[in-house]
């Protein structure tokens, strides 16, 4: 069985500081790994994904992941936060066929000028 | 169209009355997904559909929820007799065929708003 925990379901940081975003995933077979940003009033939109190759994944907006499957993680790092990041950010787990998705409860990220 | 769309955008509703939720997917893709977002809450899992087999509906809360794909493409989520605790961000959301490695694309969502 898939799951994803968000450690933290708020996170503020300082415009200019580093972004970490925690999660960790249980999955009985390899798994794909995903994450999503979520800005007020709008859908959810993928940022990065991890299908097996990299383990260090480069998404949009400057944001990367790795995925380190001894510590079954995947967390979400940004070296330098905009005030443009704040926002909902969602990870995901996947197999390979039938529903697909498990996401984790979200963490709400606040960037502080 | 070039992404999902979700129709209507905002809907409110009395308390007991049914209500009809519109999710267009992209084009070509075989799977779509229906979420329920509370205030403050991640996703909740609705239904799956993958082309012709049979959906997924164990996320269904209750039987007064139900929904169909007409024609692999359109899809309807229907709450019938609505009560409060329905108030939420429905999200809809397509892959090209369902396997492990394709993301989802979400629609923006229907807020839905029962009084």
């Amino acid at each position: 069985a898939q799951s994803v925990t968000q450690l933290g379901s708020h996170v503020s940081v300082s415009e200019g500081a580093l972004v970490l975003l925690r999660c960790n995933y249980s999955s009985s077979v390899p798994p794909y790994l995903f994450w999503y940003v979520q800005y007020p009033n709008q859908g959810l939109q993928l940022l990065l994904k991890y299908t097996s190759a990299a383990t260090l994944v480069k998404g949009i907006n400057g944001f990367e992941a790795e995925f380190k499957k001894s510590e079954t993680s995947f967390h979400l790092t940004k070296p330098s936060a905009h005030m443009s990041d704040a926002a909902e950010y969602f990870c995901a787990v996947s197999r390979d066929t039938g529903n697909q998705f498990y996401f984790g409860t979200g963490t709400s990220l606040t960037v502080i000028p | 169209g070039a992404g999902v769309s979700q129709s209507p955008s905002n809907k409110v509703t009395e308390k007991g009355k049914d209500v009809e939720l519109r999710c267009d997917p992209i084009s070509g893709h075989t799977a779509l997904y229906w979420y329920r977002q509370s205030l403050g809450q991640g996703l909740e899992f609705l239904i799956y559909f993958q082309g012709n087999s049979a959906p997924d509906k164990s996320g269904l809360p209750s039987d007064r929820f139900s929904a169909e794909r007409t024609g692999g493409s359109v899809s309807t989520l229907t709450i019938q007799r609505t009560q409060q605790e329905d108030s939420a961000v429905y999200l809809c959301a397509s892959s090209l065929d369902g396997t492990g490695d394709t993301e989802a694309f979400f629609g923006q969502g229907t807020r839905l708003t029962v009084v």
